[in-house]
């Protein structure tokens, strides 16, 4: 069972409307992460919260909106998305943002229709 | 800058064969390195880590050690199940600033027959 547990699983959308993906951990990790992952292809970083801080952005679109309500939350605020936004969303945790390893939950799928 | 080069995959094995997937990295100074895999309709899940030079990092009978001297990670299993069937990605981590970044390999498909 995985310590990083995200809803929803699955996820359409028309492009003009807002959702949010939300991640929750509780193992007392201080440093968070939002991934897209295309098909056949690694996850790509895009965001960063160490201490409920932002602290680093991946160049990602402003339609993509990141929170960090509290040290256990995380959520990504979605509106007006395209199609190519269409992929896995992952979220993962690590006791802070040095080099200890990366706990991933098992995403949410999203559909831009 | 760092970078992770991966065996193209897909790897075919029967049950019970041997498993190399091969890693390699470019960084400077000394980078963690990961081995993580996706199972189909899952996220990654960290199956093993080492930190320094010669470390060995094992977990459910896969086994990679770290490799300075040829900048590798390579994974192997003496005996893969079909459950074993997954994608593997092989990974580094170094502090940038305040913040770590996991820069990933391109994936590894491993498919097992019974």
């Amino acid at each position: 069972d995985t310590e990083v547990t995200q809803t929803p699983k699955h996820l359409v959308m028309g492009m003009t409307n807002k959702k949010s993906l939300k991640c929750e951990q509780h193992m007392g990790h201080r440093a968070m992460y939002w991934y897209k992952q295309k098909a056949k292809k690694p996850p790509e970083l895009m965001f960063v919260y160490s201490y409920e801080k932002l602290s680093i952005n991946e160049s990602v679109p402003s339609r993509f909106s990141p929170e960090c309500p509290n040290s256990s939350l995380l959520n990504l605020h979605l509106h007006a998305l395209q199609p190519e936004d269409s992929a896995l969303y992952l979220c993962a945790s690590s006791q802070e943002t040095g080099t200890q390893p990366q706990h991933f939950g098992d995403g949410t799928r999203l559909s831009i229709l | 800058g760092n970078s992770v080069t991966q065996m193209e995959g897909p790897v075919t094995l029967s049950e019970e064969a041997f498993l190399t997937i091969n890693c390699t990295y470019t960084a400077t100074g000394y980078p963690s390195l990961f081995w993580y895999v996706q199972y189909p309709g899952e996220g990654l899940q960290l199956l093993l880590k080492a930190t320094k030079a010669d470390d060995k990092g094992s977990n459910k009978g896969f086994e990679a050690t770290y490799r300075k001297e040829t900048t590798s990670f390579h994974l192997e299993k003496g005996s893969v199940q079909v459950s074993d069937s997954a994608v593997y990605f092989c990974a580094l981590t170094r502090k940038s600033g305040a913040t770590n970044k996991l820069i990933f390999g391109t994936g590894t498909l491993l498919a097992v027959q019974p």
